[in-house]
């Protein structure tokens, strides 16, 4: 399985400020996502990392709020814009590989706990 | 819009007893998985169920699948203490995109 990892783990920041997150792979995936899981709650995906083109959003969530890079298949970003309290959750990058006609599981980062005061 | 739905959403159980946990969901699916979360942390791929009348064991963990039905069990045998934690079940759909049921916790006590 590939090694996910992610920077910051943890972030306490103000209100008002954005915040990058960074998910970076051990090897080349074909798919990366980035969910979001607010406190006590279940995991809802906001976007689908698209490389070299601009990212997928669900319902919900819009790029200009959550603005995600892809520069290559074993890095993308999230940023959090504008923050405020309710932006207070874990963030958590998955990787899923595509070869040879074979579909890989689906992995999950370490995650980022974010903090919005 | 998938709906995915999990019951108990919380479970005591005392150790040494069988329980099973539900899953079901509202579209078809080519993948269902089930995850462990350890406060704190992320979340650990238990199972990947890919076909009907599929099931898999690991340990005192059994998980099946019943794409009919649009269900699927995640069954504990003999419980043990180290088992207690949130378990999730999650439905793929197109893109690998995936919806999540909302967690069973699940506390083993001795």
């Amino acid at each position: 399985s590939a090694v996910i990892s992610q920077k910051p783990s943890r972030d306490i920041c103000q209100r008002g400020t954005s915040l990058t997150i960074q998910c970076q792979v051990d090897s080349q995936v074909t798919m990366m996502f980035w969910y979001r899981q607010q406190p006590g709650q279940s995991l809802t995906l906001i976007a689908t990392a698209n490389q070299g083109s601009e990212a997928t959003y669900e319902s919900g969530f819009v790029i200009d709020k959550f603005p995600i890079s892809r520069p290559n298949l074993t890095f993308s970003t999230l940023t959090v814009s504008n923050m405020s309290p309710e932006d207070s959750s874990i963030y958590l990058c998955s990787v899923e590989s595509v070869g040879a006609g074979v579909r890989y599981e689906q992995y999950f980062g370490p995650g980022t706990r974010l903090t919005v005061t | 819009e998938l709906k995915v739905e999990q019951n108990p959403l919380f479970l005591s159980m005392q150790e040494g007893k069988n329980y099973t946990i539900y899953c079901n969901y509202s579209t078809t699916s080519d993948r269902l998985y089930w995850y462990r979360q350890d406060p704190g942390k992320s979340l650990e791929s238990l199972f990947v169920l890919l076909s009907n009348g599929a099931v898999k064991q690991e340990g005192r963990l059994m998980a099946s699948l019943d794409t009919k039905a649009r269900l699927s069990t995640l069954h504990i045998t003999a419980a043990v203490h180290d088992l207690s934690a949130t378990y999730f079940c999650a439905v793929e759909t197109s893109g690998s995109r995936l919806t999540f049921g909302e967690g069973t916790q699940l506390t083993v006590n001795p």
